[in-house]
């Protein structure tokens, strides 16, 4: 089955700095990878997905790179704020067969510290 | 208002009396799912469907069961709790499974 790696498991930055949350997945079929934020106490909510026929993407300050060959996707925040403080969250889902798991990583907290 | 709804929010209750925590969604979704959510471990799959009485194991699926007879509801059922079940659960769902899932508001569940 599919095994997602997430790293680093905590990332302290100043305010204004940039942060990268990097993540390794071991299914080559694997086709979509969701990145979500949970805030403390809250639900997890999506902040930006990628397929695989895509190299990146991006949404304002928030930018995801995926490598198929070396099965690697990386979480890209610029200009980091107080309130970009949270739990972050990898997935990969494959599409293998009759397999339609969403397999996520183990977590990433993130401190923005003004 | 589009949402997933759980119920109960919180639950205590003692090794081997059989519990249901409901789940519903009114997007008319077609992938459900539950994972669990303990310390350091992340979210794990629990079960999902794909539709309408297709359900599927996930990751940990060991001592839960799961039923989809309406696309609307997904009850996730412990038939005999152990306190290793003691967790936080999230139903979501999604149009697809490659579509963004949306997460109910979590039940926090004790086992003793």
């Amino acid at each position: 089955g599919e095994n997602v790696e997430q790293h680093p498991s905590t990332l302290s930055v100043q305010e204004g700095d940039s942060a990268v949350i990097k993540c390794t997945y071991s299914d080559s079929a694997s086709n979509y990878f969701p990145w979500y934020k949970q805030e403390l106490g809250k639900r997890p909510q999506l902040i930006i997905d990628i397929r695989s026929n895509v190299g990146e993407k991006k949404d304002q300050r928030i930018a995801v790179t995926l490598n198929k060959t070396a099965k690697h996707f990386s979480l890209h925040i610029t200009e980091t704020q107080p309130e970009d403080s949270a739990v972050y969250f990898c997935a990969a889902s494959s599409s293998g067969g009759s397999n339609y798991k969403l397999t996520f990583g183990k977590g990433t907290l993130l401190t923005v510290n003004p | 208002e589009a949402q997933v709804t759980q119920n109960p929010r919180y639950l205590i209750t003692v090794t081997g009396k059989k519990l249901t925590v409901t789940c519903s969604q009114n997007m008319n979704h077609e992938y459900m799912s539950w994972y669990r959510q303990d310390p350091g471990l992340g979210l794990r799959q629990i079960y999902y469907s794909m539709n309408v009485e297709v359900t599927d194991k996930g990751d940990v699926p060991e001592g839960y069961k799961v039923s989809r007879k309406e696309k609307r509801n997904f009850p996730l059922i412990l038939e005999s709790p152990s306190p290793n079940q003691t967790s936080l659960y999230f139903c979501a769902s999604s149009f697809n499974r490659l579509n963004e899932q949306f997460f109910g508001p979590g039940t926090r569940l004790t086992v003793l």
